[in-house]
């Protein structure tokens, strides 16, 4: 049973167009949230997170955005640029976990 | 680079064989997690080290699967009698802080394993 669902394998988009991936969530203890970036024969970089007191958090070209009721979050990068490409892995912790869920990832293709 | 570091990044082992995969952390880092990912699979956890002391080994199988984080030297994951459905990636984490809730975790390059 999967406690972190990302439903799009793979998502293509142009170059400086925006980039939504999107990440559910079915454990309604989970109260932080990460995002990493993955490259391939790298291990996974962590690019932003946010807690579940918030409901939005910007870095750069990269925000995140977390909508509890809906127990749904998504990233947001605007603009898209191609070295953007990579796998994208949601996480999410429960509260004095230091053991992250991981979603499947979603493959981000940004091309020319 | 004071990165995490994996070594070998690509092993190769027969059925029936020991696998030995090194984690170097961070500088100055003494948690060590370590995850499996499967083909087309997220990253699962496996097991939490802190030096010399296993916090955590929920995710870890019970049989043939071991590790350590010595108070010297890097943190080995051990696989003994190796089966072909331990082909995986297994990357490294280290982090600083532990359970702290803004406590990140960064991942070393993996060790990709193939057994024959």
């Amino acid at each position: 049973d999967q406690q972190v669902k990302q439903n799009s394998p793979s998502l293509s988009v142009q170059e400086g167009r925006i980039s939504i991936l999107n990440c559910d969530y079915t454990n309604s203890m989970f109260d932080y949230f990460l995002w990493y970036k993955k490259y391939p024969a790298e291990g996974p970089t962590f690019l932003i997170s946010i807690s579940s007191i918030k409901d939005k958090n910007e870095d750069g070209r990269f925000t995140v955005f977390l909508n509890k009721s809906a127990k749904h979050l998504s990233l947001h990068i605007v603009p898209s640029q191609p070295g953007d490409s990579a796998v994208y892995f949601c996480a999410s912790r429960s509260g004095g976990s230091y053991i992250p869920t991981f979603g499947r990832g979603t493959s981000l293709i940004v091309h020319p | 680079n004071a990165g995490v570091m994996q070594n070998p990044r690509h092993l190769v082992r027969r059925r029936g064989q020991e696998a030995r995969l090194r984690c170097s952390p961070v500088k100055g880092h003494s948690h060590v997690y370590w995850y499996r990912q499967l083909p087309e699979e997220g990253l699962k956890f496996m097991v939490y080290l802190q030096k010399e002391n296993i916090i955590d080994e929920s995710g870890m199988p019970k049989e043939r699967f071991s590790a350590e984080f010595p108070k010297e030297g890097p943190s080995i994951l051990r696989i003994q009698q190796v089966v072909r459905g331990d082909s995986a990636a297994y990357f490294c984490a280290s982090s600083l802080h532990g359970g702290a809730e803004t406590d990140t975790q960064y991942f070393g390059p993996g060790t990709r394993l193939t057994v024959l």
